[in-house]
């Protein structure tokens, strides 16, 4: 069936380290990647997105990689931060067809702890 | 302008009881999506509206419904209710329009419903 799913439950790093968390996707039928972030008590909040017609994406202090021929996205956060402490998880749009809208098909989520 | 709210933002029911949880979208967005989290199964697609019409749906059974109205606002419905309908159910909301393939979505902080 659909599945996006994460390689490491848990990631531990020190502030200022980089953090790279990792995901694998089966489905080949999406173009579009999301990767969004979890705090406590809250919902979902969008980080950065990537599209299956490129391999690299930046952003403010993050960076999305996509390999399509190994299915693996990534996530990199530069300089890890105490506040980047969260629940990462990397999502998959599946693609519209005909009148039906995308859906969102999420990985289990990698837990980032930030020690200082 | 204001994120997407969902209330109640918790609620206890016992088995056999029926839910309505209520989410209001971010002013402008046509599109809203419903899922479910727990810790097993993580992340899982519910449905999605737009326009008032449902466009898809998850795999989930029948006591999950859900409805749109002319303002955008959506209700979903949990009849029956089992024990293991215990989640955080969350709203996202999106500028989607018809048949677009990128649909970054704005997450509510979710409604907390615990049935005993």
């Amino acid at each position: 069936g659909e599945s996006v799913g994460l390689h490491l439950p848990t990631l531990s790093v020190q502030e200022g380290d980089n953090s790279i968390i990792n995901c694998a996707y089966s489905n080949s039928a999406s173009d579009y990647f999301i990767w969004y972030k979890q705090e406590s008590g809250k919902g979902p909040q969008f980080i950065i997105d990537i599209r299956s017609n490129m391999d690299k994406r930046q952003g403010q202090r993050v960076t999305v990689l996509l390999n399509k021929t190994v299915k693996h996205l990534s996530l990199q956060i530069a300089a890890t931060q105490p506040g980047d402490s969260a629940v990462y998880f990397c999502a998959e749009n599946i693609l519209p067809l005909y009148n039906q809208g995308g859906k969102l098909i999420f990985g289990q989520g990698t837990e980032l702890s930030v020690k200082p | 302008k204001a994120g997407v709210t969902q209330t109640p933002r918790y609620l206890i029911k016992t088995r056999g009881q029926q839910v309505t949880l209520s989410c209001s979208p971010i002013s402008g967005h046509r599109s809203v999506s419903w899922y479910q989290q727990t810790p097993g199964q993580g992340l899982q697609f519910l449905f999605e509206y737009f326009s008032e019409t449902q466009r898809n749906k998850g795999n989930f059974p029948g006591r999950f419904s859900g409805r749109q109205f002319s303002n955008s606002r959506s209700e979903m419905n949990v009849s029956t209710l089992e024990l293991g309908d215990s989640a955080l159910y969350l709203c996202a909301s999106s500028l989607t329009k018809w048949l677009d393939v990128k649909s970054e979505q704005y997450f509510g902080p979710g409604t907390r419903l615990t049935v005993t």
